[in-house]
């Protein structure tokens, strides 16, 4: 699995886009980029994940350069409900799915205030 | 519908006594899965069941760590003689199983924060 780098905190304002920068350099031709969100007191939730350049849902947008060494994760518009912590993983097509188990580092942990 | 359950919640046990932590699956779902998740830091594998098979258990910190489940739905962590280094959030998370070239999305459950005093 290639490893992630991402920073561990950020603080933002509430009306504010969020852009977190996911770092993988070593990302293999077969890996996907898939973010999780894990609420205080909760599990993590699938949130998005991408292979190339943008992909888009009702929760967030994936930024995928063409070089695929870095991706990022954009939150428009953030709420206090957006205050969680974001953790990016890399793997195949089918990591983290029901054939094994995910590896998650430390996360991004944002901080939205009013 | 219902998605995955853990009780309980919130569990205090005193250095050297055993513990049993309780998932519920969302019906139906195949795969099950245990991580640890230790404060600030992201969640980490203990092990994974198959139906009532479990076909992993590499995560499992030491042979006081055992889990169960008999009849492929409910699921059952023990933890025998807990140490304060025990203490943690226990997460447990399902997803559906069957064709292999098909993703899968994990669901997890709110977890079990366990205590070691």
């Amino acid at each position: 699995l290639a490893k992630t780098t991402q920073p561990i905190s950020m603080d933002s304002y509430e009306g504010q886009e969020v852009n977190i920068t996911c770092s993988h350099n070593n990302i293999a031709t077969n890996d996907y980029i898939t973010w999780y969100q894990q609420f205080p007191s909760q599990g993590p939730r699938f949130i998005i994940q991408g292979y190339k350049t943008k992909v888009t849902n009702e929760v967030a947008s994936l930024f995928i350069p063409a070089d695929r060494k870095s991706s990022t994760l954009s939150l428009p518009r953030v709420s206090l409900s957006d205050t969680a912590v974001y953790y990016c993983l890399v793997g195949d097509r089918y990591y983290g799915g029901s054939q094994g188990n995910l590896i998650f580092g430390k996360g991004t942990k944002l901080s939205v205030k009013p | 519908g219902a998605g995955v359950s853990q009780s309980p919640r919130y569990k205090v046990a005193k250095r050297g006594q055993d513990v049993a932590l309780r998932c519920d699956p969302i019906s139906g779902h195949v795969s099950l899965f245990w991580y640890q998740q230790a404060l600030g830091q992201g969640p980490e594998f203990l092990t994974y069941f198959q139906n009532e098979a479990q076909l992993d258990k590499s995560g499992l910190p030491s042979d006081r760590f055992f889990a169960e489940r008999p009849e492929g739905s409910v699921s059952t962590l023990k933890i025998q003689r807990t140490q304060q280094e025990d203490s943690a959030v226990y997460l447990c998370a399902s997803s559906l199983w069957g064709d292999p070239g098909t993703y899968y999305e994990q669901y997890f459950g709110p977890g079990t924060r366990l205590t070691v005093t």
